[in-house]
C-alpha cells in the first residue's frame, strides 16, 4: 500500500535561518507531489506541485523553493525564513492519471520566531 | 484562477442531517472533491463529482450542478466524531492541482 512520510511534525526557527522540509512516498511511482501551506483556521494554499523529477510549478511568489530529486522525494526550502512563513505545512501525493483524491501527509507545524 | 466560497461554521445535533454548500468561480472547471480534517491533523479525502448528480458513500454524499457552479457535501446521522472542517476543492482543466475552499467548521452537538 502506499503512505507518504513528512517530517519533522513541528519545527521552531528564527527569523532568518534557513528551512527544508522533506517529505517521501512509498509504495507507487511516478506520483503527482504537492506543498500546501495552512495558516491557522484557514484554507490550504497551494504553493508547488510537481509531475515528474526536475518539473516544478510555482504557485505563489516567495522565499520559498521545491526540489524533486527522486520520483517519490519532494523537498520545500527556504534561504531566509519570514515571520510570515509561519504555518502547517502539508505534503500530498496523487496517482497520475487520478488528480483529485489526495492523500496527505501527517504535516508540519513550523513556527518562526 | 479559481475561487470556491463556503460557509465559515456550521452547527448541527448529533443524528441530525447537514449540508455544506460550495459555489465555485473558475475558468475551466473539471470536478469538485471534498475533503475532511480533524483539528491538528491533515486533510482526508471523502469525495469527488466530475458530473452532475449525487454520489453517496456511506453517510456522506456530494452533489453537483455544473450549470450552477454549485455542490454540496451531505452528512446523514452525523456523530459527534464528524465534528471537524470540511473544505471543497475545485479541478480545473489546466492547471493540475486543486484549489480549496477556506473551509466549513462542523460542530456537533450532543
Amino acid at each position: 500500500s502506499q503512505t507518504i512520510h513528512q517530517w519533522p511534525a513541528t519545527l521552531v526557527q528564527p527569523v532568518g535561518s534557513p528551512l527544508s522540509l522533506e517529505c517521501t512516498v512509498e509504495g507507487t511511482s511516478n506520483p503527482n507531489l504537492y506543498w500546501y501551506r495552512q495558516a491557522a483556521g484557514r484554507g490550504l494554499q497551494l504553493l508547488f506541485y510537481s509531475v515528474g523529477i526536475g518539473q516544478i510549478s510555482s504557485e505563489v511568489p516567495q522565499n520559498l523553493s521545491a526540489s524533486r530529486p527522486q520520483d517519490r522525494q519532494f523537498i520545500l526550502s527556504s534561504k531566509k525564513l519570514l515571520l510570515s512563513d509561519s504555518g502547517f505545512y502539508l505534503c500530498a501525493w496523487s496517482p497520475r492519471a487520478l488528480q483529485y483524491g489526495y492523500t496527505f501527509g501527517s504535516g508540519t507545524r513550523l513556527t518562526v520566531v | 484562477g479559481q475561487s470556491l466560497e463556503q460557509p465559515s461554521e456550521v452547527t448541527a445535533v448529533e443524528g441530525a442531517i447537514v449540508q455544506i454548500n460550495c459555489t465555485y468561480q473558475t475558468s475551466g472547471f473539471y470536478g469538485l472533491s471534498w475533503y475532511q480534517q480533524h483539528d491538528g491533523g491533515a486533510p482526508t479525502f471523502l469525495s469527488y463529482n466530475a458530473l452532475d448528480g449525487l454520489e453517496e458513500t456511506g453517510r456522506f454524499s456530494s452533489f453537483l450542478s455544473r450549470s450552477d457552479s454549485y455542490g454540496y457535501l451531505l452528512l446523514q446521522e452525523l456523530q459527534m466524531k464528524d465534528s471537524a472542517s470540511y473544505f471543497c476543492a475545485a479541478q480545473d482543466t489546466g492547471r493540475r492541482a486543486l484549489t480549496f475552499g477556506s473551509g466549513t467548521r462542523l460542530q456537533v452537538q450532543p
